[in-house]
């Protein structure tokens, strides 16, 4: 696998630094949200979800932040790490089956 | 565990030819996808099945077949490979009680 392209926002971080990853999403039904985190030559991988009924959910270094009423998702890591330089896709669904994904942003970790 | 595996890994097809790309999991998953990733445009939905014996269309799924005779295999074909087809294609897949997809590493496809 891959990494997407060439023309993604980047978002620039020092070592040590809070990243904050922002995400619009267009459909006001969809009730779940994830956050997936993609290093370049693999796949996509899970790292957070939040239902529609939360506003706020935390894990290790991670926190997602739900905005229904102006529709945005952010993703903030703590202390970020260079192993934190990835592509980060925010994903939303209103039904089981489908999941539509956003078109990334690259995090650059420096040292 | 494996989780979710993918052949081959690169594939260089002329225009016309037609090939599947493999996907298989380990995990007992009843849903199974599979995807398409271009610049910009982010992940996009070929087909998926919520089960062995029933497959459905997802967003974009002109050019592309699948089937699913088993829980653990959901090949993709291509029929008549285009230039248009040439992508980074993803499978994956989840419990259907649960949203957390697995993804498989992916296939770099360029048709020529």
């Amino acid at each position: 696998g891959e990494s997407v392209g060439l023309h993604l926002p980047t978002l620039s971080v020092q070592e040590g630094d809070n990243s904050i990853i922002n995400c619009a999403y267009s459909n006001s039904a969809s009730d779940y949200f994830i956050w997936y985190k993609q290093e370049s030559g693999k796949g996509p991988q899970f790292i957070i979800d939040i239902r529609s009924n939360m506003d706020k959910r935390q894990g290790q270094r991670v926190t997602v932040l739900l905005n229904k009423t102006v529709k945005h998702l952010s993703l903030q890591i703590a202390a970020t790490q260079p192993g934190d330089s990835a592509v980060y896709f925010c994903a939303e669904t209103g039904t089981a089956s489908k999941l539509t994904f956003g078109t990334g942003t690259r995090l650059q970790v420096t040292l | 565990n494996a989780g979710v595996t993918q052949t081959p890994k690169f594939q260089v097809l002329k225009t016309g030819q037609s090939m599947t790309l493999q996907c298989a999991q380990d995990m007992n998953h009843e849903y199974m996808s599979w995807y398409r990733q271009d610049p910009g445009m982010g992940l996009r939905l070929i087909h998926y099945s919520v089960g062995a014996g029933i497959t459905d269309q997802g967003e974009v799924p002109n050019g592309y077949n699948v089937s699913r005779s088993t829980t653990e295999d959901f090949p993709l074909r291509l029929l008549s490979a285009a230039p248009s087809q040439t992508s980074v294609y993803f499978c994956a897949s989840r419990r259907t009680v649960a949203y957390e997809q697995y993804f498989g590493p992916g296939t770099r496809l360029t048709v020529t």
